[in-house]
């Protein structure tokens, strides 16, 4: 089974522009989770998908975070515009619901820095 | 709100010792799970061992087990004949029992340990 795939792994931006981070869950996992991992911090959900509907995203900031699941497989996760404390890891997680709560598999993520 | 704490930032070890990674939790629950997730540099979180709560025996897998305390809201990995692939960070982790599929994963600042040659 493939395991859930992210990329870039790596992205450089100044400060105030825009960066896309793109995740491609294990197939038929139903759930798909955004993390963000500060240097030091244990990861922090921003955002939880079932299929192709919002379960979570109270812990994303909305003024300029977005994501989106489309036709319930892929997701994008947007920053715009980036500041520098948006620097961190962002995992992306996905898990089955046939097999909760072991079915959980991350991401390799991508390790983002806003200079 | 659950909280995840692990009060020791960094742990060292020598090869083939035994060493104990802490960590508590708060919450109001009484049905959830606990994980420990390794994280090595790969970033890639691998999950080592998990816990249901209403079980009161404690899990065990290979080297690693856990000693689960309910009351005192206590979840501590034990790991055993350490050895030098072990070293990574280590997260204790909160999940509530959800009624259909998985709920969040609520994470504590982790643990560094490395292991001695």
């Amino acid at each position: 089974e493939a395991g859930v795939a992210q990329s870039p792994r790596y992205k450089i931006i100044e400060k105030r522009q825009s960066v896309a981070f793109w995740c491609n869950p294990i197939s038929g996992h139903a759930t798909l989770y955004w993390y963000q991992q500060i240097l030091g911090q244990g990861p922090k959900l921003l955002i939880q998908f079932q299929n192709n509907g919002v379960v979570d995203d109270s812990q994303l900031p909305k003024d300029r975070f977005s994501a989106e699941r489309l036709k319930g497989v892929d997701s994008t996760l947007k920053i715009q515009p980036a500041k520098l404390e948006d620097s961190a890891v962002y995992l992306c997680a996905s898990s089955s619901d046939r097999v909760a709560p072991y079915g959980y598999t991350f991401g390799s993520g991508t390790r983002l820095t806003v200079v | 709100a659950q909280t995840v704490t692990q009060s020791q930032p960094e742990m060292s070890v020598q090869e083939a010792e035994t060493v104990t990674l802490s960590c508590t939790y708060d919450t109001s629950e009484s049905n959830y799970y606990l994980f420990w997730y390794k994280q090595p540099p790969s970033r890639q979180m691998i999950l080592v061992i998990r816990q249901e709560a209403y079980k009161q025996q404690n899990a065990t897998e290979n080297r690693f087990s856990v000693n689960f305390q309910k009351a005192a809201k206590s979840f501590s990995l034990k790991i055993s004949d350490s050895q030098l692939g072990d070293t990574a960070m280590y997260f204790c982790a909160f999940m509530k029992l959800a009624n259909f599929g998985n709920e969040k994963l609520t994470f504590g600042t982790g643990t560094r340990l490395t292991i001695i040659p």
